[in-house]
């Protein structure tokens, strides 16, 4: 499958725990993008990276979370001292580039208990 | 700021029913319009999209078409079937050249039934 993947899947963590999700965008597709989605919402936009370079970040993206691209390939996804409050599906998307269409992983479902 | 309101689900239909899913926008400039939608189990997928004012958009019997003066963008389609019950999304790009950053609706839960 050459499509976004994301790992894990789901996460399950205690509340103050630290969490990395992973995402492995289309090949050769050089912008990517993170996205949080809560229960009965649309996603709503957290950053998106062209190459290795964080272009945007959303005002949702508080200090405790941090996203990284660092070959400009994978993406990395971290949220510190997570709260119940970051119980979400985390979604990632890529495109080639301008004006392109961009394609969805299936999430990241992190809950926090 | 930019946000977009799609009508209140979940729209439950019988095959080969009309449907329209309402989509209407707030936006500065001249926005993109997406429509995605999410199948059970899967990742979102693009639709249709319309990128200028009167543009109509199409893919798989569904169209929308970018109303400017009434800042709409309705999804319809003729004749649903039961594998179009999804999940469906009213998406926004205010403007630049990222189609990957949206401004979404909240979605809209559609069932058909045989």
């Amino acid at each position: 499958d050459t499509g976004v993947s994301q790992d894990p899947r789901h996460k399950i963590t205690k509340r103050g725990q630290n969490v990395t999700f992973r995402c492995d965008p289309i090949s050769e597709h050089n912008r990517l993008y993170w996205y949080r989605q809560t229960l009965g919402q649309g996603p709503e936009f957290l950053t998106y990276f062209q190459n290795e370079a964080q272009l945007e970040k959303s005002r949702l993206l508080s200090d405790r979370f941090s996203a990284e691209r660092p070959k400009g390939s994978f993406s990395t996804l971290e949220i510190q001292r997570t709260e119940q409050g970051d119980s979400a599906m985390y979604l990632c998307a890529s495109s080639l580039g301008e004006n392109t269409e961009a394609f969805f992983g299936q999430g990241t479902r992190l809950t926090v208990v | 700021g930019n946000s977009v309101t799609q009508m209140e689900g979940p729209v439950t239909l019988s095959e080969e029913a009309f449907l329209t899913i309402n989509c209407t926008y707030t936006a500065t400039g001249y926005p993109s319009l997406f429509w995605y939608v999410q199948y059970p189990g899967e990742g979102l997928q693009l639709l249709l999209k319309a990128t200028k004012a009167d543009d109509k958009g199409s893919n798989k019997g569904f169209e929308a078409t970018y109303r400017k003066e009434t800042t709409s963008f309705h999804l319809e389609k003729g004749s649903v079937q039961v594998s179009d019950s999804a999940v469906y999304f009213c998406a926004l790009n205010a403007g630049g050249t990222s189609y990957g950053k949206l401004t979404f609706g909240q979605g809209t839960i559609l069932t058909v039934h045989p």
